[in-house]
């Protein structure tokens, strides 16, 4: 089975620091997308960052990086300079060219003020 | 603007009864879904419509039926309401031309079934 692993059901981190979290993924495909989404007690769905899995060349987007290792099916996520408002649930989430995405069970993220 | 939207936004139901939920995007998107958040707040898609056409039926109760009257919306008819469809219920479209398929998802429907 095709599946999105977060390791980390929860995660706590001091406000300023860093915190990474982790994300594995099983695909036989060569070409998909990884994404990882942030749901914050309002419930919507955000879209954080986005990773084409044919560029090696890790995303950015302001505070939030990823770190992606294509070989070991890696996808983790750091968030640098950690904010109050970025707490919230955190999901890994592959999607083939089939159009099917797969989502990981979730990080709850708090932020220690 | 609201890019995708879902209504209603709670909906308090008894076992038995028939319920839609509908959905609308204005993104000009040509897929959409619909996904169950269940109570331990796991994520998985139910169906993908594109250009009005079913394209992914995940193993889901024939009680729900999508209906897509076009590519800007997609609604969801469940019958039949049983304990187990409480849940959060999420929208989503993706344009299939786009370099990067991201999904936007509208606010959910919290569904609860009594």
């Amino acid at each position: 089975a095709q599946t999105v692993t977060q390791s980390q059901p929860e995660m706590s981190v001091q406000e300023a620091e860093t915190v990474t979290l982790s994300c594995t993924y099983d695909t036989s495909e060569s070409d998909y997308y990884l994404f990882w989404y942030k749901q914050p007690p309002s419930r919507q769905m955000i879209l954080v960052i986005r990773q084409e899995a044919y560029k090696q060349q890790n995303a950015t987007e302001n505070r939030f990086s990823v770190n992606f290792q294509k070989a070991a099916k890696s996808f983790s996520l750091k968030i640098s300079d950690s904010q109050l408002g970025d707490a919230a649930m955190y999901f890994c989430a592959r999607m083939n060219r089939d159009d099917k995405i797969i989502f990981g069970k979730g990080t709850r993220l708090h932020i220690l003020p | 603007d609201t890019a995708v939207s879902q209504t209603p936004k709670y909906l308090v139901t008894q076992m038995g009864n028939d319920k839609s939920i509908k959905c609308e995007q204005n993104l000009g998107h040509d897929t959409m879904y619909w996904y169950k958040q269940d109570s331990k707040k796991f994520l998985k898609i139910m169906f993908s419509y594109n250009n009005k056409e079913l394209i992914i039926n995940e193993t889901v109760p024939n009680r729900f039926s999508p209906k897509s009257p076009d590519k800007a919306h997609l609604n969801l008819h469940i019958n039949s309401l049983e304990l187990g469809d409480s849940a959060v219920y999420f929208c989503a479209s993706s344009s299939t031309g786009a370099d990067s398929y991201e999904q936007y998802f509208g606010p959910g429907t919290r569904l609860t079934v009594t």
